[in-house]
């Protein structure tokens, strides 16, 4: 799997948007873009993912460049609650296939 | 909504002991994982299943691990004996079988103490 490159930590303030950034810059056609968090004490949450197109669903948006070397998680309107660590895990297409851990960004939500 | 289920949520054991961790993944999921957490080394896959059978088994000292799925609602997670080195928090995840993109879906994981 490819690797990716996050910054290991930022603010947010509570209410404004959150964009995280994401670099794949060695991502393979075959590989898809996703995103989980974890909160302090919890197993790691899915978020979403996507391959070229940008995606939304009730929790984030995520852009991906055309080039698909970079993304960005957009955390609309980020709530205390959104403090965790997320990680930017490229994953190859096939069935049953596992996930890559690294470092993530340590995100905190201030008020 | 459903969920990995993951038993004991604790578990402080002496060294040289027999620890198991249970894993009940979503119902109609056919792949299960086995990572574990330190601080050092971040979140590591131990092992995958897939149908119930082994696929990837690499990332688990062969020695003292050993993971198993006894049946379609159960994984378990062996290690005997226990060393401190082991203490660590084991997350079991299950993703489904329908589409090769499928996400993975995490327990809230057994945190293990070995004194």
């Amino acid at each position: 799997d490819a690797k990716t490159t996050q910054p290991p930590s930022m603010d947010c303030a509570e209410g404004r948007a959150a964009n995280l950034p994401c670099n794949h810059s060695t991502i393979s056609g075959n590989e898809y873009v996703y995103w989980y968090r974890q909160i302090h004490s919890q197993g790691p949450q899915y978020i979403i993912h996507g391959l070229k197109n940008n995606e939304t669903n009730e929790m984030a948006s995520l852009i991906i460049t055309e080039d698909r070397k970079s993304s960005t998680l957009i955390l609309p309107h980020a709530t205390l609650r959104d403090t965790a660590v997320y990680y930017c895990i490229v994953r190859v297409a096939a069935a049953g296939n596992k996930l890559t851990f690294g470092g993530g960004t340590r995100v905190l939500v201030k008020p | 909504d459903a969920r990995v289920t993951q038993t004991p949520r604790h578990k402080v054991t002496e060294m040289g002991q027999e620890v198991t961790m249970r894993c009940q993944p979503i119902l109609g999921h056919n792949t299960v994982f086995w990572y574990r957490q330190t601080m050092m080394q971040g979140l590591e896959l131990l092992a995958y299943f897939r149908n119930r059978a082994p696929l990837d088994d690499s990332g688990m000292p062969k020695d003292r691990f050993s993971a198993e799925m006894p049946d379609a609602t159960l994984a378990t997670l062996k290690i005997q004996p226990s060393e401190p080195r082991d203490s660590a928090v084991y997350f079991c995840a299950s993703g489904g079988s329908g589409q090769y993109n499928s996400p993975l879906h995490f327990g809230n994981g057994t945190r293990l103490t070995v004194t």
